[in-house]
C-alpha cells in the first residue's frame, strides 16, 4: 500500500534553513509527481510546489520562489523540501502529498506531516 | 491565483442533520473541484474529486455537485465521526488553491 513517511519535528531559529524528508513506498517512485502543502497553526492549507521525481523538474508557488528547494533521492525513494531564511510565519505543519494520477494537482495520499517551529 | 471561498466558515448541527457546505471559485474551474476532510492533528483526506466523484471507501452520505464557479458538499445524515473541518480545492490551474475551511460542530 502507498505510504509517505515524513521526518520528525524541527525547531529552528529565524534565518535558518530546514530540510524535511518524505519517504515513499508502495508504488513506483518516479511515476508520480510529489507536492508539498503547508498548514500554519489553526489556518488553512497552502500549496508550496511540485517535484517530478523522474527528471527532478520543479515548479514552486510564487510566494516561495527563491526560498524553497525540492529534491529527490531515487535510491531511497525520498523527496526533500528545504526552506531557507525562515521566519516566524513559516511555523507550520508541512505535508508531502501524492496525486492519484501522475501529474494531477489534487492529492489522495499524504504524509503524516512535519511540524516546523521557527522561534528565537 | 484562483480564490476559493467557502461558506459558512463554521456551522453547528446535530447527528442526523443534512448539512451543505458551499465553495465558490473566483473564476470558472469547470469541474476541477475536490473536497477534503481534516481531523485535528491529521492530514487531510480526499473525499470527492472532480466535483462529484466519491472516493473509494468514503460513505455514501457524502456527495458533491456543481460546475463552473459554484459547488456544494452535502452530508445527508451527519454522523458523530463527521464533526470536523472540510476544505475545497481547485485543481484547474496552478497554483492549486484551497478554501479557508468549514468547521462542522456539534450543536
Amino acid at each position: 500500500q502507498v505510504q509517505l513517511v515524513q521526518s520528525g519535528a524541527e525547531v529552528k531559529k529565524p534565518g535558518a534553513s530546514v530540510k524535511v524528508s518524505c519517504k515513499a513506498s508502495g508504488y513506483t517512485f518516479t511515476t508520480y509527481y510529489m507536492h508539498w502543502v503547508r498548514q500554519a497553526p489553526g489556518q488553512g492549507l497552502e500549496w508550496m510546489g511540485i517535484l517530478n521525481p523522474s527528471d527532478t523538474s520543479t515548479s514552486y508557488a510564487q510566494k516561495f520562489q527563491g526560498r524553497v528547494t525540492m529534491t529527490r533521492d531515487t535510491s531511497t525513494s525520498t523527496v526533500y523540501m528545504e526552506l531557507s531564511s525562515l521566519r516566524s510565519e513559516d511555523t507550520a505543519v508541512y505535508y508531502c502529498a501524492r496525486p492519484p494520477y501522475s501529474n494531477s494537482y489534487y492529492f489522495d495520499y499524504w504524509g503524516q506531516g512535519t511540524l516546523v517551529t521557527v522561534s528565537s | 491565483d484562483i480564490q476559493m471561498t467557502q461558506s459558512p466558515s463554521s456551522l453547528s448541527a446535530s447527528v442526523g442533520d443534512r448539512v451543505t457546505i458551499t465553495c465558490r471559485a473566483s473564476q470558472s474551474i469547470s469541474n476541477y473541484l475536490n473536497w477534503y476532510q481534516q481531523k485535528p492533528g491529521k492530514a487531510p483526506k480526499l473525499l470527492i474529486s472532480a466535483a462529484s466523484s466519491l472516493q473509494s471507501g468514503v460513505p455514501s452520505r457524502f456527495s458533491g455537485s456543481g460546475s463552473g464557479t459554484d459547488f456544494t458538499l452535502t452530508i445527508s445524515s451527519l454522523q458523530p465521526d463527521d464533526f470536523t473541518t472540510y476544505y475545497c480545492q481547485q485543481s484547474y490551474t496552478t497554483p492549486p488553491t484551497f478554501g479557508q475551511g468549514t468547521k462542522v460542530e456539534i450543536k
